[in-house]
């Protein structure tokens, strides 16, 4: 158990239908990133949050949004959602930004079908 | 932009083998090289190398870099079952004061008994 928890763990939706996941980092951790993993796409970074503060950007399409709470969990909002956008969703957590990223912890993921 | 690549893309061995798994990387303002091992659950983290030719040990993994190339190879020797997994290979760059880790596709590592 990393300490990093998402929920749901599973959710099955509909085209078009907007959902939400969300991440509490584990204890004392201020990063949180957003990773979303398909079977054709592998691992791809999506967001980095720092103690609220957007700080870094990958693949994220702009029909998905994040935020990072006061009390640090995160929330990642993907809307319209299409066929393609069914994938393993993952939230992980570090202590330190930039500077020196170290070893980031994983929750267990959300698996997102889009019906 | 940032490429991480990984090989082989698979790989069957027996009990006891060692294997090599390998990653080359393209990076802007390259930080460190993370590796990590995923079952069916998620990614856990194994190594992270920043300097080149300092091999990191744990138990039978090793992994190094060489910057100079731009590649890292991790090792498993007398391979066991409970090694098969996806092994990932990460790329940490800078972007001016923060960071974003790139991932290769992965190599899926089957130990046969």
């Amino acid at each position: 158990d990393s300490g990093v928890t998402q929920t749901p763990k599973h959710l099955i939706t509909a085209t078009g239908q907007r959902v939400t996941l969300r991440c509490s980092p584990r204890s004392g951790d201020l990063s949180v990133y957003w990773y979303q993993q398909s079977l054709d796409q592998g691992l791809q970074f999506l967001i980095q949050y720092y103690n609220g503060e957007e700080r870094a950007k990958g693949n994220i399409l702009e029909r998905f949004s994040a935020q990072q709470f006061p009390d640090l969990h995160s929330e990642l909002n993907l809307s319209s959602l299409e066929l393609g956008d069914s994938a393993l969703y993952f939230c992980a957590s570090s202590r330190i930004l930039g500077g020196a990223l170290h070893e980031q912890y994983f929750g267990p993921g959300t698996r997102l079908t889009v019906t | 932009e940032d490429k991480v690549v990984q090989s082989p893309l698979s790989l069957v061995v027996h009990e006891g083998d060692t294997v090599t798994l390998n990653c080359s990387y393209e990076v802007t303002n390259f930080r460190s090289l993370l590796w990590y091992k995923q079952e069916k659950k998620a990614p856990t983290f194994l190594f992270m190398l920043t300097s080149s030719g300092i091999e990191k040990k744990s138990g039978r993994l090793s992994s190094i870099l060489d910057k100079k190339e731009l590649f890292s190879i991790l090792n498993i020797t007398a391979t066991q079952t409970g090694d098969s997994a996806v092994y990932l290979c990460a790329v940490e760059g800078s972007t001016g004061a923060n960071s974003k880790l790139t991932f290769g596709k992965g190599i899926t590592l089957s130990v046969r008994p």
